[in-house]
């Protein structure tokens, strides 16, 4: 069974890092694009990024480039979303999403983790 | 960007009934449209690929259908567990989703 396992909820302060993390399980992880989604309530849902594991080669989102960053542990099957300057704003669900076709970057985001609630408050 | 707009938001019907949502592109999208259905505190979970193709365990009451630019998915005898809201996605370039119909309870 394909599983994408999620780390805990996080609640933080503007201004501190962040590293959220999702463990890719039952499946080739290496050969899938793997990324994230977030939903904001009366905001719908909007992807973020996306990265293939094979490489690290990464897409993001413009309305995202430049505010997180991407990575990814073979090893482990693990990808990451990490911020260096957490705001308000980037509060929300974040699910982690697979790209559902082998080595394929544009394919419908058929598997999806049960996301990570980030809160960013003073 | 693609733009993904769908009607109507919500849907109030009764378990039984035929209902339609639709869903339109700000750009040609050939046949890159999924479907989501999404519970309260629950991911999203995709229905249908390809504008038509029923995921595996999805059952048959769904169908989706279009091309290009408009789409729909249709609930043929609403179930009690199919009040949820859905969503359309484009992946003809990146990924948009609509903004969700929710299908309530008349």
């Amino acid at each position: 069974e394909v599983m994408l396992t999620q780390s805990a909820e996080e609640v933080k302060e503007p201004g501190e890092p962040l590293k959220i993390s999702c463990r890719g399980s039952g499946y080739s992880f290496s050969a899938f694009w793997i990324g994230w989604v977030r939903q904001v309530a009366g905001k719908g849902l909007e992807w973020v990024g996306v990265i293939y594991p094979g490489d690290s080669n990464t897409r993001y989102s413009p309305s995202f480039e430049g505010q997180v960053t991407m990575s990814v542990d073979k090893a482990s099957s693990t990808a990451t979303l990490q911020w260096n300057n957490l705001k308000a704003s980037d509060s929300g669900m974040y699910y982690c999403v697979r790209v559902g076709e082998m080595n394929v970057l544009l394919a419908p985001l058929d598997q999806w983790g049960h996301a990570t609630l980030v809160t960013v408050s003073s | 960007d693609i733009q993904m707009t769908q009607s109507p938001s919500t849907l109030s019907a009764s378990v039984g009934d035929r209902v339609t949502i639709t869903c339109r592109a700000s750009h040609n999208v050939n046949l890159y449209l999924a479907w989501f259905q999404q519970k309260p505190g629950r991911a999203p979970k995709m229905l249908i690929q390809r504008s038509s193709i029923l995921e595996s365990g999805v059952p048959s009451r769904f169908s989706g259908s279009g091309t290009g630019i408009e789409f729909t998915l249709t609930i043929a005898g609403l179930q009690p567990d199919d009040f949820a809201t859905y969503y359309c996605q484009q992946y003809k370039s990146y990924w948009t989703f609509g903004q969700g119909t929710k299908v309530e309870i008349k």
